[in-house]
């Protein structure tokens, strides 16, 4: 199982944010994956394997985190940013998301 | 570049069956796994099921087990989800997704499947 937190942060433009991610039981940061998803829209990768970027991904976004505590990192948000995250296991279950909102 | 477009949603009364099909170009189709993934309304992503690159191996989600077949045609370039004893707690969009290192790396626009009488 895994438990994202909080459910909610209302943030302002500029800001750095930490998302977190927490498993039930010890994984290997190789089957954890970060995503974005917007209103209307289909998902999207942002991290695998828990800290690498996928192919056109900002730098503003970074992965980390080992064991059973996981982090997704955006060290500025834009407006393009406020969205829905999600974390992954294996490709398979997924977080309960964290929704980032502009305050 | 890789694309996937899901087809065969719509309306189904509770009980009923559905079979959903995913589309792929600009890609090796049979070097992939591929997953479905479901949301429902306002809710957040659930996986459903995942097929290996032959079709000999399928993992599904528990809720959805002996109901549901996911199956592929390589020849074809196409997933299918074959959903039988619909309930009303299947209604959501329906997503197909690749997989690559351990994530899903393309994902079509989903097909709204709704189970309502």
């Amino acid at each position: 199982e895994l438990t994202q937190s909080p459910g909610t942060l209302s943030l302002s433009p500029g800001e750095r944010t930490t998302l977190s991610c927490r498993t039930s039981q010890t994984i290997s940061s190789t089957y954890l994956a970060w995503y974005q998803q917007k209103p209307g829209q289909a998902p999207r990768v942002l991290i695998y394997g828990a800290s690498s970027r996928a192919a056109g991904i900002p730098d503003r976004f970074s992965g980390s985190g080992s064991g059973t505590d996981f982090t997704l990192t955006i060290s500025r948000l834009e407006p393009e940013d406020f969205a829905v995250y999600y974390c992954q296991y294996r490709g398979g279950s997924f977080g309960g998301g964290t929704k980032v909102e502009i305050k | 570049e890789a694309q996937l477009e899901e087809s065969g949603g719509g309306l189904v009364q509770p009980g009923g069956s559905l079979r959903l099909s995913c589309a792929v170009s600009g890609f090796t189709f049979s070097n992939y796994w591929m997953n479905w993934v479901r949301q429902a309304p306002g809710k957040g992503l659930e996986w459903v099921a995942s097929i290996n690159q032959d079709g000999s191996e399928n993992y599904y989600v528990g809720s959805v087990k002996g109901r549901f077949t996911i199956s592929r045609d390589n020849a074809k370039n196409s997933l299918y989800l074959q959903m039988n004893s619909l309930r009303a707690e299947d209604t959501a969009v329906y997503y197909c997704a690749r997989s690559r290192d351990n994530a899903n790396d393309y994902w079509g626009q989903g097909t709204l499947v709704t189970v309502s009488s």
